[in-house]
């Protein structure tokens, strides 16, 4: 049973734009939400994270919203840079600290 | 700091074969943690540690063993490799437990189990 899904497994956009990804959960005891960054041959990087007693957190460029009712989050990225382009893991914590549970990650693309 | 190292870099293996992968961190993290990533499931949990000579099992512990009996070092030990084990995994760690306390991920162990 994925918890965590993210149903998009790829997203191409415009260098400039936005871009958007999406994050659906089913475990309502998940009280804190993160974004990972992976590039190819290497570890996933942390990116932006949120508490579930917020509904946005906005770190330079990417903005993370939470909608607790819908147990939805999504990860703003504006203005979108070629550099953007890897793919991006939501993940989310509950009950156990450190244990987080992923999501399969979508494919972001960021053409010039 | 070299951060987060992983050894092998990529592993071919035949069924029923053992082998460990290696994993040490310079930060004195307490935290560790392996994660296996494969196509469309993310990345689980596979066996985790709060501080050396503690751990404990995560969502896919079955077929792996872990051991931390220092500070730096978490290996991950495959007993018996099946073609199910055939991976990417990555090792993490953290200063402490708790959501406020960023994950460093090494740069992955890719293995394959003939």
């Amino acid at each position: 049973d994925q918890q965590v899904k993210q149903n998009s497994p790829s997203l191409s956009v415009q260098e400039g734009r936005i871009s958007i990804l999406n994050c659906d959960y089913t475990n309502s005891m998940f009280d804190y939400f993160l974004w990972y960054k992976k590039y190819p041959a290497e570890g996933p990087t942390f990116l932006i994270s949120i508490s579930s007693i917020k509904d946005k957190n906005e770190d330079g460029r990417f903005t993370v919203f939470l909608n607790k009712s819908a147990k939805h989050l999504s990860l703003h990225i504006v203005p979108s840079q070629p550099g953007d382009s890897a793919v991006y893991f939501c993940a989310a914590e509950g009950t156990s600290y450190g244990k987080l549970t992923f999501g399969q990650g979508t494919i972001l693309t960021v053409h010039p | 700091n070299a951060g987060v190292t992983q050894t092998p870099k990529f592993q071919v293996l035949k069924t029923g074969q053992s082998m460990t992968l290696q994993c040490a961190q310079d930060m004195n993290h307490e935290y560790m943690s392996w994660y296996r990533q494969d196509p469309g499931m993310g990345l689980r949990l596979i066996h985790y540690s709060v501080g050396a000579g503690i751990t404990d099992q995560g969502e896919v512990p079955n077929g792996y063993n872990v051991s931390r009996s220092t500070t730096e070092d978490f290996p991950l030990r495959l007993l018996s490799a099946a073609p199910s084990q055939t991976s990417v995994y990555f090792c993490a760690s953290s200063y402490s437990i708790g959501s406020s306390y960023e994950q460093y991920f090494g740069p992955g162990t890719r293995l394959t189990v003939t």
